[in-house]
């Protein structure tokens, strides 16, 4: 079966330090990766998303970026955080045979920029 | 998309009582939808889709409901239960390996 790991669970972090959030896939070849984020009480923000390694469309500009090294792992960074930075960082990936693309989600980051 | 910065409408129902959360979609072009449950400080988890060429599809407790003339989609719990105390999304499949999310219902039970 499928399983999506994400970590750190929470990080606090103070204004202007970098960023290194990690998402990985096990058991499934070539899935499309995705990074949300959702501020509290809101909804789901699409980041970026990748569909193969290498590959990484952004959504919305901000300074966070992705990279994907490897098949089943996705990074989100940030060089310098910003307070609005601030959220739950959800990962989650579907596979590119999935007729509804069906995305399943990580367990997610909580981060606090301060 | 651009009601990521709105805060949740919240729906309040009594335990045991039906519940009725909506949600508009914007793409005729769409083929599924699906509708996921976000628990508190959880990811987002599957509940039910449906195909566009279908108007109902039930699940065990769930029926979702598609009326594509007026873009509207709705997920029908019976017999709410207090485990059904979550934020609800719809989401429509438009293609390019992306699915777009409605802005969430934060459903809470009544004892």
């Amino acid at each position: 079966s499928q399983t999506i790991h994400q970590w750190p669970a929470t990080l606090v972090q103070p204004v202007g330090s970098p960023l290194s959030l990690e998402c990985t896939v096990e058991g499934t070849s070539n899935p499309n990766l995705y990074w949300y984020r959702q501020a509290a009480g809101r909804g789901l923000q699409l980041l970026f998303y990748s569909v193969g390694i290498g590959q990484i469309s952004s959504e919305v500009p901000q300074n966070l970026s992705a990279s994907r090294p490897q098949d089943r792992q996705f990074i989100l960074s940030s060089k310098k955080l910003l307070l609005s930075d601030s959220g739950f960082y959800l990962c989650a990936w579907s596979s590119w045979l999935a007729v509804n693309n069906e995305q399943f989600f990580g367990p997610g980051t909580r981060l606090t920029v301060l | 998309g651009e009601s990521v910065g709105l805060h949740l409408p919240t729906l309040s129902v009594q335990e045991g009582d039906n519940s009725i959360i909506n949600c508009a979609y914007s793409n005729s072009a769409s083929d599924y939808f699906i509708w996921y449950k976000q628990e508190s400080g959880k990811g987002p988890q599957f509940i039910i889709d449906i195909r566009s060429n279908m108007d109902k599809r039930q699940g065990q407790r769930v029926t979702v409901l598609l009326n594509k003339t007026v873009k509207h989609l709705s997920l029908q719990i019976a017999a709410t239960q207090p485990g059904d105390s979550a934020v609800y999304f719809c989401a429509e499949n438009i293609g390019a390996q992306k699915l777009v999310f409605g802005q969430g219902t934060r459903l809470t039970i009544n004892p």
